[in-house]
């Protein structure tokens, strides 16, 4: 079955140490691969999206992530968290085709903390 | 601004009384759609909709309804409400198909008792 895993359910770490958050899909394809951030009491907002070409995205917020497609991942990246990154974070897929029906996959979602 | 406004944003009811969640955004997209999120389980599309009278169902659709009759709003409806329902609730939108930057509301927190 589709799937997208995100195998960290609580991370914390310390605010300017770098961050990796984990995402792993699991389709017969490569699908469109997102990163969505939601702050407490708010709805998700986009940090960046992979469709094809390069395999290092940038994002927002100074946010980056990576595809690679031998470990069907799509991990997201930050060199320095700041505590206003503390957040929680989703992994999100759209398998190829489906963007008449908008069908994203979600993974559980990994909540960040960031501690001073 | 830019925004996708959703009401109520807390709401405690119960089981059995119809209730209708508003969505509206002002961007005007064509794709608008709802999903739940509940602890665990990431969030879960209940419907979409492509335009204006064109509504499809999603991953979760048991329990609810839906209408799309302006391009601007996209109620959520739930006519007989059960404890299964309680959930956070996110109305989201974009420019025209689900691969477009999705634009999410506030959230509603529903409890059904």
């Amino acid at each position: 079955a589709q799937s997208v895993t995100q195998p960290d359910i609580h991370i914390t770490v310390s605010e300017g140490a770098s961050l990796e958050l984990r995402c792993n899909y699991s389709y017969g394809a490569t699908p469109y691969l997102f990163w969505y951030v939601q702050s407490p009491g708010q709805g998700l907002q986009l940090l960046l999206k992979y469709f094809s070409g390069d395999t290092l995205v940038q994002g927002i917020k100074g946010f980056e992530a990576e595809f690679k497609r031998s470990q069907s991942s799509f991990n997201l990246r930050k060199p320095s968290v700041h505590w206003s990154d503390a957040a929680e974070y989703f992994c999100a897929v759209a398998p190829l085709g489906s963007g008449n029906t908008g069908k994203l996959i979600f993974g559980q979602g990994t909540t960040l903390q960031v501690k001073p | 601004e830019a925004q996708v406004t959703q009401n109520p944003r807390y709401l405690i009811t119960v089981t059995g009384k119809k209730l209708t969640v508003t969505c509206s955004q002002n961007m005007n997209h064509e794709y608008m759609s709802w999903y739940r999120q509940d602890p665990g389980l990431g969030l879960r599309q209940i419907y979409y909709s492509m335009n204006v009278e064109v509504t499809d169902k999603g991953d979760v659709p048991e329990g609810y309804k839906v209408s799309r009759k302006e391009k601007r709003n996209f109620p959520l409806i739930l006519e007989s409400p059960s404890p299964n329902q309680t959930s956070l609730y996110f109305c989201a939108s974009s420019l025209s198909t689900g691969v477009d930057e999705q634009f999410f509301g506030p959230g509603t927190r529903l409890t059904v008792l």
